[in-house]
């Protein structure tokens, strides 16, 4: 099975601080992707990968940066927490670009980062 | 406008007892309709993909269908561990998703 972890269950940050939100994949994955789910409002793409050093800015960038120096891993990093950025984290990726397989674009997400600023 | 919308927000149900939930969208281009299981505290986990109106999928008491503007997930006969969030989520292009809020389901024993 493909295993998405994420290595902060649950964070509480100070407004201002630097975040860092770790991701890693085992299955080789080409796409990479950091998502925020807020009660109301689903699941929102913050940034994307689709190979290493490569990013694409989702729908709600501001406030974020991401960084992929390897293939099985995709930072979140928050530069001055605030706190409207309270929230559940999700990372995620796929398999490839293109759909080469029905399964190819299926996400598999890791368990999430409860992410409290206060 | 692009957007997803699943119905009801929340159901409950009585262990056994059938429904169904909604999920419609105005997506142009649909490349995929993906339903996920969100347990709570974690990351959703997938069910099916759907690919084109009339397909059909199934795995143990649901039932995933596809029309052109909408996609059902059919449960029959549910249990308690069947209680959990469920996502719809259409693809557009390869990266770009579009997320329902979901449908808190709860089955009552």
């Amino acid at each position: 099975d493909v295993k998405v972890t994420q290595s902060s269950r649950y964070l509480v940050k100070r407004t201002g601080e630097k975040v860092f939100l770790e991701c890693v994949q085992d299955m080789d994955h080409e796409n990479m992707f950091w998502y925020r789910q807020d009660p109301g409002l689903g699941l929102r793409l913050i940034y994307f990968s689709y190979d290493v050093k490569m990013k694409e800015k989702g729908d709600i960038p501001e406030g974020y940066s991401v960084s992929r120096e390897k293939k099985e891993r995709f930072s979140l990093i928050l530069e001055s927490a605030s706190t409207n950025q309270t929230s559940m984290y999700l990372c995620a990726s796929s398999l490839a670009r293109q759909g080469l397989s029905p399964g190819a674009n299926v996400l598999t997400f890791g368990a999430g980062s409860r992410l409290t600023v206060l | 406008e692009d957007q997803v919308t699943q119905s009801p927000e929340a159901l409950r149900l009585q262990e056994g007892e059938s429904s169904s939930l909604n999920c419609s969208y105005t997506v142009s281009g649909l490349r995929g309709l993906f339903w996920y299981r969100q347990d709570p505290g974690k990351g959703p986990e997938f069910l099916f993909t759907l690919y084109s109106a009339g397909e059909e999928k199934e795995k143990e008491r649901l039932k995933a269908t596809l029309t052109k503007k909408e996609s059902f997930l059919h449960i029959t006969a549910p249990k308690p561990e069947d209680s959990a969030t469920y996502l719809c989520a259409v693809q557009a292009y390869f990266n770009k998703f579009y997320f329902g809020s979901g449908t808190k389901l709860n089955v009552k024993p």
